[in-house]
């Protein structure tokens, strides 16, 4: 079971801003990079964000990340239909001595 | 280009065995660390299983530990993961990832979608 928490759903019209949330704990977030991944129906997931707020070469930089404590953020603005997927935290676990994802968050453009 | 391409899926009984394989292409691929990753039919992603660069270090989900074994040919740039005792919640798609210095994935494969029905 997934333990880093994330909204099922957030939803917002194009152009506009969505932010997504991911909690987790001292043993994960708190103490390690937090990585995102976007994907697209039918599609291997995407690095979308590492080292908390680094953009991967080819990712506008319309998304943006940010941790605090034991949560991290991702921020999606100019929002637009070809954003419609699936996005995932996730991190190391240094307690499990796993990777944990987040339950994963759908976003659509309205 | 950087790829990673995995083999090996289909559709297998409940207790029979499977070996998935993962060829990469485009990187130096006895620098880098491994995992895979699976996905279940309309659900979350789940990590398995890591292996270090040059096999030393290997971690695994408590889901499949002691059934899933986990290694890689650095001369063939190849991964596998040999998965017995096969269930059927172990239906998913299994994706070969590249993990970063700081557990990071930034190269995933297509997928190969492994099904376990009687």
């Amino acid at each position: 079971q997934s333990i880093l928490t994330q909204p099922p759903s957030v939803s917002a019209a194009p152009g506009q801003k969505v932010t997504i949330s991911c909690s987790g704990s001292s043993s994960n977030i708190g103490n390690n990079y937090v990585s995102w991944y976007q994907q697209l129906p039918g599609t291997a997931p995407k690095l979308l964000i590492y080292d908390n707020n680094k953009r991967p070469s080819g990712i506008p930089d319309r998304f943006s990340g940010s941790k605090s404590g034991t949560s991290a953020t991702l921020g999606i603005t100019g929002l637009q239909t070809g954003d419609e997927a699936d996005y995932y935290c996730g991190t190391w676990d240094n307690s499990l001595t796993a990777y944990v994802f987040g339950t994963g968050t759908k976003v659509a453009v309205l | 280009q950087v790829q990673l391409v995995e083999s090996g899926g289909g559709v297998v009984q409940p207790g029979e065995s499977l070996r998935l394989s993962c060829a990469a292409s485009g990187f130096t691929f006895r620098t880098y660390a491994m995992h895979w990753v699976r996905q279940a039919p309309g659900k979350g992603l789940g990590w398995m299983v890591f292996i270090s660069y040059d096999g030393s270090n290997k971690y695994y989900a408590d889901s499949v530990k002691g059934r899933f074994t986990i290694s890689r040919d650095n001369s063939k740039n190849t991964l596998y993961l040999q998965m017995n005792s096969l269930r059927a919640e172990d239906t998913a798609v299994y994706y070969c990832v590249r993990g970063t210095t700081s557990d990071a994935f930034d190269i995933w494969g297509q997928g190969t979608m492994v099904t376990v029905s009687s």
